[in-house]
């Protein structure tokens, strides 16, 4: 039962336009939810996240929305440049769980130059 | 600051073996969350300690452990080494009182 979904494994972008990555949930009860990127022999680095009571947050070229209706949250990158091609995940942790995080399968953005 | 360290980086091992791999957390943080890797199944939680006391634990069987010292330094160990054991474990680290995790560059278990 994947509680996180990411259902594009891959996305391909021009240089200098915006990435949209998406990520769907099903848990009612998470209340925080974090974005990473990920390059091949590396530790997942943090790049942004939300609390439930908020559906935008925004941090330079990186914006998260999420629409708990829907339970959906995406990740806005602009503009998008090479270097930011990598394996994105998005996670969640359910109210109370301490730092448990669930995280979907990943989307490989790769950025044209 | 330094980052979080793991060592060693990578590993061999044969089945039935056992494993013990270490993390160093981010000068100042407390919590300590692992994390096994595989491409079959994902990033899945394997446990947190905060203050030398275990949080929180996945869904993972009991051969799965660890532990955390005063300094905040933590192991896990995996008993009994099947060959679906290999992966990529990962290690992270919260400073109090904040939510976002940094991990560390992981360790490789190859399991023959």
């Amino acid at each position: 039962d994947q509680q996180v979904k990411q259902n594009s494994p891959s996305l391909s972008v021009q240089e200098g336009r915006i990435s949209i990555l998406n990520c769907d949930y099903t848990n009612s009860m998470f209340d925080y939810f974090l974005w990473y990127k990920k390059y091949p022999a590396e530790g997942p680095t943090f790049l942004i996240s939300i609390s439930s009571i908020k559906d935008k947050n925004e941090d330079g070229r990186f914006t998260v929305f999420l629409n708990k209706s829907a339970k959906h949250l995406s990740l806005h990158i602009v503009p998008s440049q090479p270097g930011d091609s990598a394996v994105y995940f998005c996670a969640a942790r359910v109210w109370g769980s301490a730092r448990q995080l669930t995280f979907g399968s990943g989307t490989q953005l790769t950025v044209l130059p | 600051k330094a980052g979080v360290t793991q060592t060693p980086r990578y590993l061999i091992k044969t089945r039935g073996q056992q494993v013990t791999l270490s993390c160093s957390p981010i000068s100042g943080h407390r919590s300590v969350s692992w994390y096994q890797q595989t491409p079959g199944q994902g990033l899945q939680f394997l446990f947190e300690y905060f203050s030398e006391t275990q949080r929180n634990k996945g869904n993972f069987p009991g051969r799965f452990s660890g532990r955390q010292f005063s300094n905040s330094r933590s192991e896990m160990n995996v008993s009994t080494l099947e060959l679906g054991d290999s992966a990529l474990y990962l290690c992270a680290s919260s400073p109090m009182g904040q939510e976002t995790q940094y991990f560390g560059p992981g360790t490789r278990l190859l399991v023959l």
